[in-house]
């Protein structure tokens, strides 16, 4: 079984400043996706970016990117520019490349964003 | 917001009553899913259908029972609950298939505490 592990339970960075996320999975398997969602208080899950196994290139989405290492079995999320609105949890998930796999999910990093 | 919608948003019930969460998206996505979200512990995968065909149950209790109509709604159908299934109740849609993102869309969820 997949399982997905965020080791930092809370985190806090200044506004404008960078932060990165860490996220390590195991697995068996070669190819699946990695997921970022971030959950602000009103509690809707956002999908923040996503990353193919297959593809070596790390994925970027405007100010968030990813370190995708995976002999490492390594997927950090850096949010560079921080903004008030960024505040939230932000959760790592795995998806095996079946069709209408689950998500797997990590336990979550508390994002607190200071003036 | 108004890609997947869950009603209620909130629910407060008695470990007798009978009650039904709802989830509608308007994606055109053919695979819909129930997680759940209990304080201090990842989401957890409880149901998976496909073309309104059940293809994972995650062990869950027979106390909740999903039903899935057509591939734009799917309910959990509430009975004889326990103050532990308390939790936030995630529905979640994406369009599977070969060439398709399968990337999974969720709703605002229904927070549910059982007296």
């Amino acid at each position: 079984a997949q399982t997905v592990t965020q080791s930092q339970p809370e985190m806090s960075v200044q506004e404008a400043e960078t932060v990165t996320l860490s996220c390590t999975y195991d697995t068996s398997e070669s190819d699946y996706y990695l997921f970022w969602y971030k959950q602000p208080p009103s509690r809707q899950m956002i999908l923040v970016i996503r990353q193919e196994a297959y593809k070596q290139q790390n994925a970027t989405e405007n100010r968030f990117s990813v370190n995708f290492q995976k002999a490492a079995k390594s997927f950090s999320l850096k949010i560079s520019d921080s903004q008030l609105g960024d505040a939230a949890m932000y959760f790592c998930a795995y998806r095996s490349a079946g069709t209408a796999s689950k998500l797997t999910f990590g336990t979550g990093t508390r994002l607190q964003v200071t003036l | 917001e108004t890609g997947v919608t869950q009603t209620p948003r909130h629910l407060v019930m008695g470990m007798t009553n009978k009650k039904s969460l709802k989830c509608e998206q308007h994606l055109g996505h053919n695979a819909m899913y129930w997680y759940k979200q209990s304080a201090k512990k990842p989401l957890e995968l409880m149901f998976v259908y496909n073309f309104k065909e059940q293809t994972e149950n995650n062990s869950v209790p027979s106390r909740f029972s999903p039903e899935c109509p057509n591939s734009s709604h799917l309910f959990l159908h509430l009975h004889t609950l326990q103050p532990e299934d308390s939790a936030l109740y995630l529905c979640a849609s994406s369009q599977a298939g070969r060439g398709a993102t399968d990337t999974q869309y969720f709703g605002p969820g229904t927070r549910l505490t059982v007296l």
